[in-house]
């Protein structure tokens, strides 16, 4: 079955300071991974989707990479400012169950001015 | 929000009372989704629907019921057998195919219990 974590739960880090999320999932088999990202009582707001066969997504200053072999994706942000304060969220889609994307928990990110 | 209108923003239900949230999409897309998500959790799906008239169960189906009438529409009712309801529900629409089909949700319903 299908697992997708991410570790830390939560972040602080001063404004300016680049930095990494990390995404895990237990079967290879997917047909994509997505970030996400959600503000306090709001909905999720898609930001990179990464196709099975790409290595790396870029959008501004984020830039989200996919290792499946190692069951790993990170989602890197660059010259973190306060209104990067947010969850983000990664899901994959699994090859074995098309429709059913599967969510990690989050990891709560707060930059300090 | 996605293409994606959810109503209402809070919701409030009374034990034994059964509730409807409403989810409404404008790009004419078939695929539709129901997600609870709790505090600490990842979203969890309870139902999705790929056409007009069909609609399948998720992971936490037992509790809830849906209906898709017309392609734009794609509301959820919270029964009374869901004994745990109070949460965040989300709709999503599905955009693409295949290694594309991307996700894109709307801005949520908070449910809770009085």
């Amino acid at each position: 079955k299908q697992e997708v974590t991410q570790i830390p739960a939560a972040l602080s880090v001063p404004e300016g300071e680049n930095l990494v999320l990390n995404c895990s999932f237990t079967d290879s088999a997917i047909y994509n991974l997505q970030w996400f990202r959600q503000d306090p009582g709001k909905g999720l707001t898609s930001l990179l989707l990464i196709q099975s066969s790409q290595r790396e997504q870029t959008s501004g200053r984020l830039n989200a990479s996919l290792d499946k072999s190692s069951g790993r994706s990170t989602l890197y942000i660059a010259a973190s400012q306060p209104g990067d304060s947010a969850t983000y969220l990664c899901a994959v889609r699994p090859k074995t169950s098309y429709d059913k994307v599967i969510f990690g928990p989050g990891t709560s990110l707060s930059v300090i001015p | 929000d996605g293409g994606i209108t959810q109503s209402p923003k809070y919701l409030f239900r009374k034990e034994g009372q059964n509730v409807t949230l409403s989810c409404e999409q404008n790009l004419n897309h078939d695929a539709m989704y129901w997600y609870r998500q709790d505090p600490g959790q990842g979203l969890r799906l309870i139902y999705y629907s790929q056409i007009v008239n069909d609609f399948q169960k998720g992971d936490i189906a037992e509790g809830y019921s849906v209906s898709r009438e017309k392609k734009e529409s794609f509301p959820l009712t919270v029964t009374s057998a869901q004994k745990n309801p109070t949460a965040f529900y989300l709709c999503a629409r599905s955009q693409g195919q295949g290694v594309r089909e991307t996700q894109y949700f709307g801005p949520g319903t908070r449910l809770l219990v009085l």
